[in-house]
């Protein structure tokens, strides 16, 4: 099983669209929860911290559920702009800051 | 100014060529990365290095060897490399590597071509 699972897209929306994406982690010790955008030839950007509490910036809503091992992110009001691949990265916490990515999801929003 | 900066942007090298990638950043963050990413693949981990100290080898061949001359720095030395080296190479820092909720920040990479 992969430490990070992400749902494999692609997922092809209309602009205006609402769409989420899941993502699962294994290792229970894991500390802490972003999503990153990487548009296509560009680096990995930082797009959200995930708080246990839950989190939004604009149209953009991440949701944590320790229990469950389960990251959300859900984006409201799709614009051209989002179309990327949305990568799930967890912080396991005892492996001295390395990062463990999901594969990713890629993102078309379409006219 | 949360910005990583990396040369060159792009590097075409042959096998027995000898070249260096250079990252630099100035947020005062003590943990610096290089990762490798293939095309439709996430980031690999190379190395981590923290208060200019290597951390973390993820059992990389010889043919890379990072370097940290000071705070801000952080080089990729390349030789005789393969054409499955070939890959974007990416450096990111963060603040401290151990600290919990430690974003890294992302440097918009090297696309390195061996023939």
């Amino acid at each position: 099983r992969k430490e990070v699972e992400q749902d494999p897209g692609p997922f092809n929306v209309p602009e205006g669209a609402t769409v989420a994406f899941n993502c699962t982690y294994s290792n229970s010790a894991s500390q802490s929860f972003f999503w990153y955008r990487q548009d296509c030839r560009k680096e990995p950007k930082l797009l959200m911290s995930v708080y246990s509490s839950g989190n939004e910036d604009g149209r953009f809503t991440a949701q944590l559920n320790r229990a469950s091992q389960y990251i959300s992110l859900l984006i409201r009001d799709s614009k051209l702009s989002d179309s990327a691949t949305y990568l799930c990265v967890v912080n396991i916490g005892n492996q001295g800051g390395k990062l463990i990515f999901g594969q990713g999801t890629e993102l078309s929003v379409k006219p | 100014d949360t910005e990583v900066t990396q040369t060159p942007k792009h590097l075409v090298m042959g096998m027995t060529n000898k070249k260096s990638l250079k990252c630099e950043q100035h947020m005062g963050h003590r943990a610096m990365y290089w990762y490798k990413q293939k095309a439709k693949k996430p980031p690999e981990l190379m190395f981590v290095y923290s208060y200019e100290k290597l951390s973390i080898n993820e059992s990389v061949p010889s043919r890379f060897s990072p370097e940290c001359p000071n705070s801000s720095l952080l080089n990729l030395h390349l030789h005789a490399l393969q054409p499955e080296d070939s890959a974007l190479y990416l450096c990111a820092s963060s603040q401290d590597r151990l600290a919990a909720q430690t974003e890294q920040f992302f440097g918009p990479g090297t696309r390195l071509t061996v023939l």
